[in-house]
């Protein structure tokens, strides 16, 4: 079955720098990478995602990268401000139909430093 | 995004006894699914509640373990039977977003504690 990898487990950068984060997947037909972001005590909130026909996708301060050869994706996060701390979860998913459940990575702790 | 809400939100419960947990959509989803997270850990899907059939269990959980209802396209209920104290974790269902591809949401989660 898939098998999802994520790094790093923690990082800690700076406000303003940037974040990166990334993951592979074994199961080369997955075809559908969300990330979310989960606060402490909170559920995990989606937070962008990309399908398979496309190789980035940018939502303001957020962006996805995919590269289906080498199996992996990763997310940016730039100018980062103290309130994106938090846990980031990549998964993947055959998607659609039946066969719609994520298989998540490990997670990576977050902390920006004001 | 569909409206999603569980009851109860937290419990603390014996060893040897079981709970179910509720999950309540505000609109008609095909696709529930119910995942734990461990304290501190990423999450782990149970199953694949469907409705009208038998749930679809992964790989190491059982449904003597963790049975589960989907009356309607509306409405999913997740039990741990036999509870341990290793079942203490947060259980979580989620929903397919209508009209999305594959976008899923979450419940805010029930967080048991089981002594």
């Amino acid at each position: 079955g898939e098998n999802v990898e994520q790094h790093p487990s923690t990082l800690s950068v700076q406000e303003g720098d940037s974040a990166v984060i990334k993951c592979t997947y074994s199961d080369s037909a997955s075809n559908y990478f969300p990330w979310y972001k989960q606060e402490l005590g909170k559920r995990p909130q989606l937070i962008i995602d990309i399908r398979s026909n496309v190789g980035e996708k940018k939502d303001q301060r957020i962006a996805v990268t995919l590269n289906k050869t080498a199996k992996h994706f990763s997310l940016h996060i730039t100018e980062t401000q103290p309130e994106d701390s938090a846990v980031y979860f990549c998964a993947a998913s055959k998607g659609g139909g039946s066969q719609g459940n994520l298989i998540f990575g490990k997670g990576t702790k977050l902390s920006v430093k004001p | 995004s569909a409206v999603i809400s569980q009851k109860p939100s937290r419990d603390i419960c014996q060893r040897g006894t079981s709970l179910t947990i509720q999950c309540q959509v505000d609109s008609q989803v095909t696709m529930m699914f119910w995942y734990r997270q461990q304290p501190g850990q990423s999450l782990t899907l149970i199953a694949t509640a469907n409705q009208g059939s038998e749930a679809t269990y992964e790989s190491g959980f059982v449904i003597d373990k963790f049975p589960i209802s989907r009356p309607n396209l509306t409405f999913s209920t997740l039990t741990v039977s036999n509870m341990s104290p290793e079942d203490s974790s947060i259980y979580l269902c989620s929903v397919v977003g209508g009209g999305s591809y594959n976008e899923q949401f979450f419940g805010p989660g029930t967080r048991l504690t089981v002594l």
